[in-house]
């Protein structure tokens, strides 16, 4: 089984709610990531779990907040998000974080501000 | 610091015509690696190959070949007689991480496959 699930797959939110993004994966992959990605770009890295730890933050606005409560799930809350910050966020996952291995990704969460 | 680039920003073909998209990168390191991703427009990145830096030996796989030449930092992906599913962007990547980086791959701009039928 090579899929990351995330759900949901659209969200529509005010400046003021707060929402959270959910991602699974039943690899068994250690390294987990959350992505942004704007329209005609490449996705940009945001957050790196590496074995349930948080290991790389990309100067993320803390209006993002990442959340990994077991190897297999990876949370992002949305709390006071801005215009801007309409994307689709994606999710991936890597064997391990130290190592040249390839991302499987999912489907990601195409978010709207309003 | 490593680099991507993919000058092609857009590519239209009709079916059946093979296509070639093209990665150049810059590194510093002398162990490195080389992705390609597809995104069609359901939005999921679908990995489709890593190359390490040793291996320069080109690959086919069904209707897909890449062309890795280290002399011209390039690795090219071609994909034969087209088809409409082909439609998609495709990124390529790179990781480095053996001179203490973090394997974080850095993606090309990516590159708009169209196929018309």
């Amino acid at each position: 089984d090579t899929e990351v699930t995330q759900t949901p797959k659209h969200l529509v939110m005010g400046m003021t709610n707060k929402k959270s993004l959910k991602c699974e994966q039943h690899m068994g992959h250690r390294a987990m990531y959350w992505y942004k990605q704007k329209a005609k770009k490449p996705p940009e890295l945001m957050f790196v779990y590496s074995y349930e730890k948080l290991s790389i933050n990309e100067s993320v606005p803390s209006r993002f907040s990442p959340e990994c409560p077991n190897s297999s799930l990876l949370n992002l809350h949305l709390h006071a998000l801005q215009p801007e910050d309409s994307a689709l966020y994606l999710c991936a996952s890597s064997q391990a974080p130290s190592g040249p291995y390839e991302q499987y990704f999912g489907p990601g969460t195409r978010l709207t501000v309003t | 610091a490593q680099k991507v680039t993919q000058a092609q920003t857009e590519i239209s073909v009709v079916e059946k015509e093979d296509v070639t998209l093209d990665c150049v990168y810059e590194t510093r390191d002398t162990t490195y690696y080389l992705f390609w991703y597809k995104q069609p427009p359901s939005g999921e990145l679908v990995f489709l190959i890593r190359r390490n830096s040793f291996d320069e030996q080109n690959e086919i796989s069904g209707r897909y070949s890449w062309n890795f030449q280290k002399s011209t930092s390039s690795f090219n992906f071609t994909i034969t007689a087209s088809q409409v599913v082909d439609s998609a962007v495709y990124f390529c990547a790179l990781s480095e991480g053996a001179s203490g980086g973090s394997y974080i791959p850095t993606f090309g701009r990516g590159t708009s496959l169209i196929v018309h039928p």
